[in-house]
C-alpha cells in the first residue's frame, strides 16, 4: 500500500528553469492539495482539486500550475523557478471529511 | 472563514514532563478536529482525530478532547520522550467536506533528556 508518493525526493533548479514535481495516489481519494512549507514556517495551501478534472487555486498559487487529467496523479508544475520557490513541497490526498495522508516531500533548492 | 489558532511555540520539556499544546477553532456547523505531528525530515502524519463534541482522539499516549464550549481541541501528553520531539500541527476539516484542511502554524516541541 504505497499511499502518497512524490517524486523526486530533492531537486536543485537555476533561477528560470522549470519543472514538474509528481504526486500519485493510490488510494481512490478524490481530494488532493499541493502545499509548500518554507523552514520553521507552517504549511501554506498552493493549489487543490476535488476531483479529475477540477482544480482551485489556494492561499500561494503564483508561479505555479497544476492539472488532474486522473483520480490518482496531481501534478505541480514550475514554469519559471524564482529564489523565493525554494521550500519543501508536500502533495496530500483524502476522501471527503476524512484525514488527509501526506507524501513525504520534495525538498526544492533554487539557485 | 474557518481558522485555527495553536499556541506559539518552541516548547521544550524535560523527559517525563506533561505537556499540553493549546488549540483553539473558529469554524460554522460542526467540524472535525485533527492534530498532525511532523517529525525532523519527514511529512506530516496523521496523529489522532475527533469527529464530533466530547469525543476524545488518542494515539501513543496523546489525548485530544473536542470541546465546543470553549472551541478547543488541546493536546495532551501525561509524560513525554525524546522520541516526541517534533512539530505538531491542529487542524480543523468543516462539515461539507468539500474544503481543504485549514491547519494552525504548528508548535515545535524539544524534550531533553
Amino acid at each position: 500500500n504505497a499511499g502518497v508518493t512524490q517524486t523526486p525526493k530533492f531537486r536543485i533548479l537555476k533561477i528560470g528553469q522549470s519543472m514538474t514535481l509528481q504526486c500519485t495516489q493510490d488510494m481512490n481519494h478524490n481530494y488532493m492539495y499541493w502545499y509548500r512549507q518554507d523552514p520553521g514556517m507552517g504549511l501554506k495551501l498552493i493549489y487543490y482539486s476535488v476531483g479529475a478534472g477540477i482544480t482551485d487555486k489556494g492561499e500561494v498559487p503564483n508561479g505555479y500550475n497544476v492539472s488532474r487529467s486522473t483520480t490518482e496523479d496531481f501534478p505541480l508544475r514550475l514554469e519559471l523557478a524564482a529564489p523565493s520557490q525554494t521550500s519543501v513541497y508536500f502533495c496530500a490526498s483524502r476522501l471527503a471529511n476524512q484525514p488527509q495522508h501526506f507524501g513525504d516531500g520534495t525538498r526544492l533548492s533554487i539557485l | 472563514g474557518n481558522s485555527v489558532t495553536q499556541m506559539e511555540g518552541p516548547v521544550t520539556l524535560s523527559e517525563e514532563a506533561f505537556l499540553t499544546i493549546n488549540c483553539t477553532y473558529t469554524a460554522t456547523g460542526y467540524p472535525s478536529l485533527f492534530w498532525y505531528v511532523q517529525y525532523p525530515g519527514e511529512g506530516l502524519q496523521l496523529l489522532l482525530k475527533a469527529t464530533k463534541a466530547d469525543d476524545k482522539g488518542s494515539n501513543k499516549g496523546f489525548e485530544a478532547t473536542y470541546r465546543k464550549e470553549t472551541t478547543s481541541f488541546h493536546l495532551e501528553k501525561g509524560s513525554v520522550q525524546v522520541s516526541d520531539s517534533a512539530v505538531y500541527f491542529c487542524a480543523l476539516s468543516d462539515g461539507s467536506g468539500n474544503t481543504p484542511l485549514v491547519f494552525g502554524k504548528g508548535t515545535r516541541l524539544s524534550v531533553i533528556a
